[in-house]
C-alpha cells in the first residue's frame, strides 16, 4: 500500500512563474490536507479538501494560491506568480476520514519549492 | 502569541543522557495532543499521542497538563538516532493540526 505520494519533490521556479504541486493520497483516503513549512518554522495548515470539495481553506493566502482535488487524479496546489517568500516545503497529508474524528493523518515526503 | 510554543533549542546532549522538551498551547479548546519527529528535509512522523494520564513508549514518556496547558516529552538513554526536530502538535475538534515551531535535539557521541 503506497503512502502519500507527492511530486515533484523539488521544484525551482523564477519569480513570476507558476508552480503546481501534486499529491496522491493513500489508497482508500478521501481527505487531503496541505501544509506549508517555511525555513526554520513549524508546519502551517493551508487547506483541507475532499473529492471535488474544499472543506476549509482558512490557511490559504488570499491571492495567488489555489487548491483542488478533482474526482479523478491527484490533488493539486497551484501557486501563481511565485515570489521568493513562497520558497518553502509543501507537505500533503491524507486521512480516511475527518482527522479531528480521531483518524490518523499520514504525511507525504513533501515538495520543496525554491523561487529564484 | 503563537498557538503552540516550543523552545527551538538546539539541545546538545551526550549519548545516554535524559532530555526533556516542553510545549505550551494557548487554546483551552484543544482536545488532541501529539509529538511528531521531523528529520532534516523529511516529512514529520508521528512519534506518540499524548494523554492526560501520561503515556510511555519505550524510552519516550509524554505528559499532558490540561490545567496548565502544558505538554512534555522525556527521552531517556538518548541515542545518536534520536537527533531530530521534535514537533509539539495540538488539534481542536473541527480544526486542523496546529504545529509548534519544533525543538531541535542533537545527540553527540
Amino acid at each position: 500500500n503506497a503512502g502519500v505520494m507527492q511530486n515533484p519533490r523539488h521544484l525551482v521556479r523564477r519569480r513570476g512563474q507558476e508552480a503546481r504541486l501534486r499529491c496522491s493520497p493513500m489508497k482508500g483516503h478521501s481527505h487531503v490536507y496541505w501544509y506549508r513549512q517555511l525555513p526554520e518554522e513549524g508546519l502551517k495548515f493551508m487547506v483541507y479538501l475532499q473529492k471535488e470539495n474544499i472543506i476549509d481553506e482558512s490557511g490559504m493566502p488570499k491571492e495567488r494560491f489555489s487548491a483542488e482535488f478533482p474526482k479523478e487524479g491527484p490533488s493539486i496546489l497551484r501557486i501563481q506568480q511565485v515570489v521568493r517568500g513562497d520558497s518553502a516545503a509543501y507537505f500533503c497529508a491524507s486521512s480516511p476520514g475527518q482527522h479531528y474524528s480521531g483518524n490518523t493523518i499520514y504525511f507525504g515526503e513533501g515538495s520543496w519549492l525554491t523561487v529564484v | 502569541r503563537k498557538e503552540v510554543e516550543q523552545d527551538p533549542g538546539p539541545f546538545n546532549v551526550p549519548e545516554g543522557a535524559t532530555v526533556a522538551f516542553n510545549c505550551t498551547y494557548s487554546n483551552s479548546a484543544s482536545q488532541s495532543f501529539f509529538w511528531y519527529r521531523q528529520d532534516c528535509r523529511k516529512e514529520p512522523k508521528l512519534l506518540m499521542s499524548v494523554y492526560s494520564s501520561g503515556n510511555e513508549d519505550g524510552r519516550f514518556t509524554a505528559q499532558l497538563n490540561r490545567a496548565s496547558q502544558y505538554i512534555s516529552l522525556l527521552i531517556r538513554d538518548s541515542k545518536l538516532s534520536d537527533s531530530a526536530t521534535y514537533l509539539c502538535v495540538v488539534n481542536r475538534a473541527g480544526n486542523m493540526l496546529t504545529f509548534g515551531g519544533g525543538t531541535r535535539l542533537m545527540v553527540k557521541p
